[in-house]
């Protein structure tokens, strides 16, 4: 069945420093692909999204690109805040009259001033 | 536009009870879809309500039901509750099914003891 595998964390950074979190994907057909942000006691966000190969998705600085060929969809961000410090999770959603999303495990970011 | 409201906040009971769930959606969307969260975990997709009627399952018990009423909110009901159902319950809304963005609320708590 289908499937996403992202980067264990926890990742921790430094203020200002490169971001990357790796996703990969198993689907069969064309998924979307998103990110969400999970905020301490808070629900999801949707952060980002592409729904075709070669798409990009980008949101408050965040970015990642729908690989068809590598199967990946890596979130970027070029200098990270302390603002930015919660779980993100690679989803994605192959279609059909439903579109349920199926989630990684999540990466918890901690940014240090 | 009001967004995604759920429910109480948190919960707790006993191992066998009974438990209901809310989720108001966001103005204007007609879909609902359910998940749960274990600790650590990324959401697990339960079902999906759209237009009053169930539009998908996921890989969980009978036990767990659901409702959706004309105003498109929604209960997600547990019957004979386990320890292991102890987690997040996050609902999400959307404009149909298929791959549209889905908006979540900031999800239920549920503890069993």
């Amino acid at each position: 069945g289908d499937s996403v595998t992202q980067m264990e964390g926890p990742v921790t950074l430094s203020e200002e420093a490169f971001l990357t979190i790796n996703c990969t994907y198993t689907a069969t057909g064309y998924p979307s692909l998103f990110w969400y942000v999970q905020y301490p006691g808070e629900g999801l966000q949707l952060l980002l999204k592409a729904t075709k190969a070669d798409d990009k998705g980008s949101n408050k600085g965040f970015e990642a690109t729908y690989r068809k060929e590598t199967t990946s969809f890596h979130l970027e961000k070029g200098s990270v805040q302390v603002s930015d410090s919660a779980v993100y999770f690679c989803a994605l959603t192959s279609g059909g009259s439903q579109g349920n999303l199926i989630f990684g495990k999540g990466t918890k970011l901690s940014v240090k001033p | 536009e009001t967004g995604v409201t759920q429910s109480p906040t948190h919960l707790i009971k006993t191992r066998g009870q009974q438990v209901t769930l809310r989720c108001s959606s966001q103005s204007g969307h007609n879909t609902v879809s359910w998940y749960q969260q274990a600790l650590g975990q990324g959401p697990q997709f339960i079902f999906q309500y759209y237009r009053e009627e169930e539009n998908g399952r996921g890989n969980f018990p009978p036990r767990f039901s659901g409702l959706q009423f004309p105003n498109y909110s929604s209960e997600l009901n547990v019957n004979a509750l386990e320890l292991d159902d102890s987690a997040l319950y996050l609902c999400a809304s959307s404009l149909g099914g298929g791959k549209v963005e889905q908006y979540f609320g900031p999800g239920t708590r549920l503890t069993v003891t």
